[in-house]
């Protein structure tokens, strides 16, 4: 079975300074792990993904996260904040071709 | 534009009412499946279906039905709605997961009273 565990519900950067958001998940096989962000009132938008090869895969927005299967951790990271990255972020991580588990979310708020 | 079209957008509904959240997808996608959204507990699985006539249950089926007639379709089915069901819902639709993850409808806001 597979699980998602988001550490941090919220979290509040300054404007310019890193954005670093933590996931750890579960998996009885080898994973397909995915960061989704949801802006206010809407859908969910994929970020990034990480199937095989390369564990460090970038994203759009400048998001980039980390594959560390011995600390089964995907960890999400923008070197610089921007005003427009407020919004509610979703780790994912699937075990098959079709199902999703998510994690809880983590909302973004970005000081000015 | 191509994706995934929920409707409606809006809906309150009184406790014991029926009602259908409808999902449309013009992607040719095999899978499709719907999630709700509660504060806190992230997206939970409803009811999920890998192609036309097969559909099975998420981790929260209760209180839910759905069909797959068609490969463009996935309408959700509240039997009886209760206040517990107050929640945003989300269809989402893929092809190979692992490829392209999963493309998400706006959402439906559903309000039981």
């Amino acid at each position: 079975a597979q699980s998602v565990t988001q550490l941090g519900s919220h979290v509040s950067v300054s404007e310019g300074a890193l954005v670093l958001l933590r996931c750890n998940y579960s998996s009885s096989v080898p994973p397909y792990l995915f960061w989704y962000v949801q802006y206010p009132n809407q859908g969910l938008q994929l970020l990034l993904k990480y199937t095989t090869g390369a564990t460090l895969v970038k994203g759009i927005n400048g998001f980039e996260a980390e594959f560390k299967k011995s600390e089964t951790s995907f960890h999400l990271t923008k070197p610089s904040a921007h005003m427009s990255d407020a919004a509610e972020y979703f780790c994912a991580v699937s075990e098959d071709d079709y199902k999703l588990s998510f994690g809880a979310g983590t909302t973004v708020t970005v000081r000015a | 534009n191509a994706g995934v079209t929920q409707t409606p957008k809006f809906q309150v509904l009184k406790t014991g009412q029926s009602m259908t959240l409808q999902c449309a997808q013009d992607m040719n996608h095999e899978y499709m499946s719907w999630y709700r959204q509660d504060p806190g507990m992230g997206l939970r699985l409803i009811h999920y279906s890998v192609g036309a006539g097969i559909t099975d249950q998420g981790e929260v089926p209760n209180g839910y039905n759905v069909s797959r007639s068609t490969t463009e379709d996935f309408p959700l089915r509240l039997l009886s709605a209760a206040p517990s069901q107050t929640s945003v819902y989300f269809c989402a639709s893929s092809g190979l997961t692992r490829n392209y993850g999963y493309t998400f409808g706006s959402g439906t806001r559903l309000t039981v009273v």
